[in-house]
């Protein structure tokens, strides 16, 4: 079955440093893979999204590629606020109904 | 568009009491899922539908839930009789295609 692993939180950086969110996921076919957001006491929102090998997607400054060859999608961005302070999820779909599978989730703190 | 609306945004009842949740999905969307967040289980998908039909019921975590999705523009998640154990933020989702769009979320409390 689809499973997708990230890494745990709390990650606790402080502003303008570099974060990266480790994900990687088991699934038959070729999935699209999703990252997505939750600001405190909000849903969950799509921050950016890939569909196909190779492919990066990219929204407010955080980059993902996904890496078939190492089944991984990994989250960056160069320069953290403390705005971008939340909870992220990684979550793949290759379902026709659009059902995702989720991470557990990581929650990053940015300090000033 | 005003997006996916839940309610209530909160609910507080007694143990054994019913419990009705709401969700108004974004129009013109076919898919609708509902979700229960807490810190032990994280994100749990429980129930989906797609054109008002349900799809998969296998999160429905036992009997004392149950979803409904009556048109394209409402469904309902009740639970009955409620237990402490039931409290979580219960979040709607709907999606025309791979991105689901989702709600506030109600936080349920139940004593």
């Amino acid at each position: 079955g689809n499973s997708v692993t990230q890494m745990e939180g709390p990650v606790t950086l402080s502003e303008e440093a570099f974060l990266t969110i480790n994900c990687t996921y088991t699934a038959t076919g070729y999935p699209s893979l999703f990252w997505y957001v939750q600001y405190p006491g909000e849903g969950l929102q799509l921050l950016l999204k890939a569909t196909k090998a190779d492919d990066k997607g990219s929204n407010k400054g955080f980059e993902a590629t996904y890496r078939k060859e190492t089944t991984s999608f990994h989250l960056e961005k160069g320069s953290v606020q403390v705005s971008d302070s939340a909870v992220y999820f990684c979550a793949l779909s290759n379902d026709s109904w659009g059902k995702l599978q989720f991470g557990a989730g990581t929650q990053v703190v940015v300090t000033p | 568009d005003a997006g996916v609306i839940q309610s209530p945004r909160h609910e507080v009842t007694e143990m054994g009491q019913e419990v009705t949740l709401r969700c108004k999905p974004i129009s013109g969307h076919n898919s609708l899922f509902w979700y229960r967040q807490t810190m032990m289980r994280g994100l749990e998908l429980l129930i989906y539908f797609n054109n008002n039909v349900p799809i998969d019921d296998s999160g429905m975590p036992e009997d004392r839930f149950s979803a409904k999705m009556p048109n394209a523009s409402f469904s309902t998640l009740k639970i009955q009789p409620s237990e402490p154990r039931d409290s979580a933020v219960y979040f709607c989702a709907s999606s025309f295609d791979e991105e689901q769009f989702f709600g506030p979320g109600t936080r349920l409390t139940v004593l």
